[in-house]
């Protein structure tokens, strides 16, 4: 079984700054896709990023993009010039292809941008 | 176009009463997808449906819980003799079409947030 792990319950970054968020994985598959969900208090789940586990090169999306080190099975979410719109909880999911094509997340961070 | 759409968007029930929870996917999605969110459990999987396949149904947590997709299109949640521990947002997921090679994008609904008094 899959599983996901995101060690920061809590974050805060200062609005126009840098901030990184953790997520680690654990499986056996070879082939996969990662992302990254954000949840404003609205609960839409909405989509920041994905990543092919194929494809070496890390996925950006504007001011987002993703540090995927497949060997160690880490995969972070960088948000650049932090607006405060990107105030949301953030979630880490795997997708196995061998496994079926549910999602499994983690805990969950709860970014707070501060003006 | 139109995202996923559920309804209600929040329901309040007795304990022991059966509840309905709706799902509209994007127009062409051929995937479907239902997750519950509690503060206990996090964000867990409960069923998936593609095409005309057998539903994965490996997420339902009891027997209390069936959903059904009429058309290939809608879906319905079922809980029956709701507990106070179904209490949580119940989310719909739907994309394109994962078993062809389409994207594996699972796009999401606002969610129904059930409470059982």
């Amino acid at each position: 079984a899959q599983t996901v792990t995101q060690s920061q319950p809590e974050m805060s970054v200062q609005e126009a700054e840098t901030v990184t968020l953790s997520c680690t994985y654990d499986t056996s598959e070879s082939n996969y896709y990662l992302f990254w969900y954000k949840q404003p208090p609205s609960r839409q789940m909405i989509l920041v990023i994905r990543q092919e586990a194929y494809k070496q090169q890390n996925a950006t999306e504007n001011r987002f993009s993703v540090n995927f080190q497949k060997a160690a099975k880490s995969f972070s979410l960088k948000i650049s010039d932090s607006q405060l719109g990107d105030t949301a909880m953030y979630f880490c999911a795997f997708m196995g292809k061998t496994s079926g094509s549910r999602l499994t997340f983690g805990e969950g961070t709860q970014l707070t941008v501060n003006p | 176009g139109a995202g996923v759409s559920q309804s209600p968007s929040n329901k309040v029930t007795e304990k022991g009463k059966d509840v309905e929870l709706r799902c509209d996917p994007i127009s062409g999605h051929t995937a479907l997808y239902w997750y519950r969110q509690s503060l206990g459990q996090g964000l867990e999987f409960l069923i998936y449906f593609q095409g005309n396949s057998a539903p994965d149904k490996s997420g339902l947590p009891s027997d209390r819980f069936s959903a059904e997709r009429t058309g290939g299109s809608v879906s319905t949640l079922t809980i029956q003799r709701t507990q106070q521990e179904d209490s949580a947002v119940y989310l719909c997921a739907s994309s394109l079409n994962p078993g062809a090679g389409g994207t594996d994008t699972q796009y999401f609904g606002p969610g129904t947030r059930l409470t059982v008094l």
